[in-house]
This record gives structure tokens, C-alpha cells and sequence, in this order.
């Protein structure tokens, strides 16, 4: 079980660039979780998908951040015309689903907007 | 919204003392609540949690309580070791609602010789 994979680890844009960033849950893990990690705010949750489909994604700044899974093999958080203010570390968590909450965490991708 | 508060910032032990961690919740439908601990450099690790239909939850030198009348609980570590450095970060969640958690802002937890 090598646990959550997000790829890249650590991704420099430019701003008004671009970013997507790759999360491959736990094998047979039905719920996917995004949150957002910066010494000002702390741990964020963005937002939430069961057995591919979007649930919560009430944390997800409305304009320029999308979320999608198109497979239960991975989800994708793209971030477009990147700001300074984007740059975080985004975690990606799984976990196996209804009534088990544990989520798993994976090692998170840093993010810098310059 | 929901908010969760961790009280204590920082708190250093000399090792084998014990440590405890506070965290209140406002959210009076919060039913879950697990403790991570995340080193230096790396990601959350999950630790331990307790439900709302329980009070207590012990794991080994861990231990949980909840006080869901005063919207509290707290990590209880016993016996404290160097290698239990880290920040930890409590959470709440309704599960009824996703299960998406809300955290507190970490407690630095230093354990000396």
C-alpha cells in the first residue's frame, strides 16, 4: 500500500500561470478529500468527493479553483491565473468511506506562485 | 461556521512527563474528532479519534477525552518520548454531513531530555 500519491511534490508558477495538481487516492478508497495548509490560515478544507461524485466544495475559493475525478484512480485540483496568495501546500486524503472516517493523508504538493 | 480552537501554541515537557492538548468546538453536531500529528517537513499522520458516543478512547500511551456538554476534548500523552515531537492538530467533523474535518490551528509539542 504505498498510501496517497500526489504529484508534483513541489510546483513553481508564475502569476496568471496555471496549476494543476494530481492526487491518486488509497486503492479502493471511495472518498477524496482537498485541503489547503499556510501558516497564516492554518489547515483549510476545500473540497470533498464520494465515489467520484462532488459532494462538499464549500471551500473552494468560487473564481478560479476547480476540482474534478474522473476516475476513483485519481482527482485533479487545478488552479487557474494563479496569485501570490495561492501558494500553500494542498493535501489530498482519502478515506475508505461511509462509516469509517479515518482519512489518510498524502505528502502534499507545495505550491509557489512567484 | 464551525470553528475549532486549540488552546496551547506551544508546550515543552521534559520526556517521560505527561502531555495534554486542549481543543473546544462550536459546532454542537460535531460527532467525530480525531487527533494528527504532522513532523517537521511532512504530512498528517493520523493518530487517534473518539466519537461522540463515547467519552474516553485510550491507544497505548494516548489517550482521548470528550466533553460534549462543554463543547471539549483533549490528547493525553503519557510517558512522553523525544519522537513524540511534532505539531498535532485536533478536528472536528459532522459526519452526517461528508465527513469534511475542521482543525485547530496545532499545538508545537517539545518534549526535552
Amino acid at each position: 500500500n504505498a498510501g496517497v500519491i500526489q504529484t508534483p511534490r513541489h510546483k513553481v508558477t508564475g502569476k496568471g500561470q496555471e496549476a494543476t495538481l494530481w492526487c491518486e487516492p488509497i486503492s479502493g478508497h471511495s472518498a477524496v478529500f482537498w485541503y489547503r495548509q499556510t501558516i497564516v490560515q492554518g489547515l483549510e478544507f476545500l473540497t470533498y468527493f464520494r465515489n467520484q461524485a462532488p459532494i462538499d466544495d464549500s471551500g473552494m475559493p468560487k473564481e478560479r479553483f476547480s476540482a474534478q475525478m474522473p476516475n476513483q484512480s485519481h482527482s485533479t485540483l487545478k488552479i487557474q491565473s494563479t496569485q501570490p496568495q495561492d501558494s500553500a501546500v494542498y493535501l489530498c486524503a482519502s478515506s475508505s468511506g461511509l462509516g469509517v472516517y479515518e482519512q489518510y493523508f498524502g505528502p502534499g504538493t507545495r505550491l509557489t506562485v512567484l | 461556521g464551525e470553528k475549532v480552537e486549540q488552546h496551547e501554541s506551544t508546550l515543552s515537557v521534559r520526556e517521560g512527563d505527561s502531555a495534554v492538548i486542549n481543543c473546544t468546538y462550536t459546532d454542537t453536531a460535531s460527532s467525530y474528532f480525531p487527533w494528527y500529528k504532522q513532523e517537521a517537513g511532512k504530512s498528517l499522520h493520523f493518530v487517534i479519534d473518539i466519537r461522540s458516543n463515547v467519552d474516553r478512547k485510550q491507544s497505548q500511551r494516548l489517550t482521548v477525552l470528550l466533553d460534549k456538554k462543554a463543547k471539549r476534548f483533549s490528547l493525553h500523552i503519557t510517558a512522553t518520548q523525544p519522537e513524540d515531537s511534532a505539531i498535532y492538530f485536533c478536528a472536528a467533523s459532522r459526519t452526517s454531513s461528508g465527513q469534511k474535518l475542521v482543525f485547530g490551528q496545532g499545538t508545537i509539542l517539545k518534549v526535552y531530555l
